[in-house]
């Protein structure tokens, strides 16, 4: 089956500190990889995607590329604010096979609490 | 604009009663998608509608679980006979298609309690 296994948390970091949050994901076929991210209080939105192998997504300082040969796709970001500080998900979708179903459910790792501080 | 809205916001119930939860996806979105996140489970896919096309409900953790689309857009998830382990947050989200490189938007989620 397909499934995402994200650093297990919490993070705790300085601002301006360097982030990085590890993900790796097994598929039974070719997927396109996100990073999903709850701020306090708020609902799930997306940070970032990346649909092909060394594609990188980028938004908000925060970057990943799509590594296919070691199945990752490490979050990462150079100077982290107190504003950062969220639940963040790794999370799969597969693209449809020959004749199959396009249908881009999500699968997620299990979340990575990241606190940072003044 | 209007981005999707799940109601109500917090349901308590009694072990036993049942549930529906409602989700309005954003407007134009052919694909609906629901979750729920648990402590125990983290987040995991429950059904999903595309269209007019026969619903995916492997994700589904009983047959006390059902979800329904109506016209294409508002679509409710029921959760009969609830069991305590069935507390989680229900969240709902939609795409433009339901394909792997469109985004999900997420509603807020629906917080169910069984007592």
């Amino acid at each position: 089956g397909n499934s995402v296994t994200q650093m297990e948390g919490p993070v705790t970091l300085s601002e301006e500190a360097f982030l990085t949050i590890n993900c790796t994901y097994t598929a039974t076929g070719y997927p396109s990889l996100f990073w999903y991210v709850q701020y306090p209080g708020e609902g799930l939105q997306l940070l970032l995607k990346a649909t092909k192998a060394d594609d990188k997504g980028s938004n908000k300082g925060f970057e990943a590329t799509y590594r296919k040969e070691t199945t990752s796709f490490h979050l990462e970001k150079g100077s982290v604010q107190v504003s950062d500080s969220a639940v963040y998900f790794c999370a799969l979708s597969l693209h449809p096979n020959a004749g199959g179903t396009s249908y881009g459910k999500l699968t997620f790792g299990q979340g990575t609490i990241l606190t940072v501080h003044p | 604009g209007a981005g999707v809205s799940q109601s109500p916001s917090n349901k308590v119930t009694e072990k036993g009663k049942d549930v529906e939860l409602r989700c309005d996806p954003i407007s134009g979105h052919t694909a609906l998608y629901w979750y729920r996140q648990s402590l125990g489970q983290g987040l995991e896919f429950l059904i999903y509608f595309q269209g007019n096309s026969a619903p995916d409900k492997s994700g589904l953790p009983s047959d006390r679980f059902s979800a329904e689309r109506t016209g294409g857009s508002v679509s409710t998830l029921t959760i009969q006979r609830t069991q305590q382990e069935d507390s989680a947050v229900y969240l709902c989200a939609s795409s433009f298609t339901g394909t792997a490189y469109n985004e999900q938007f997420f509603g807020p989620g629906t917080r169910l309690t069984v007592l």
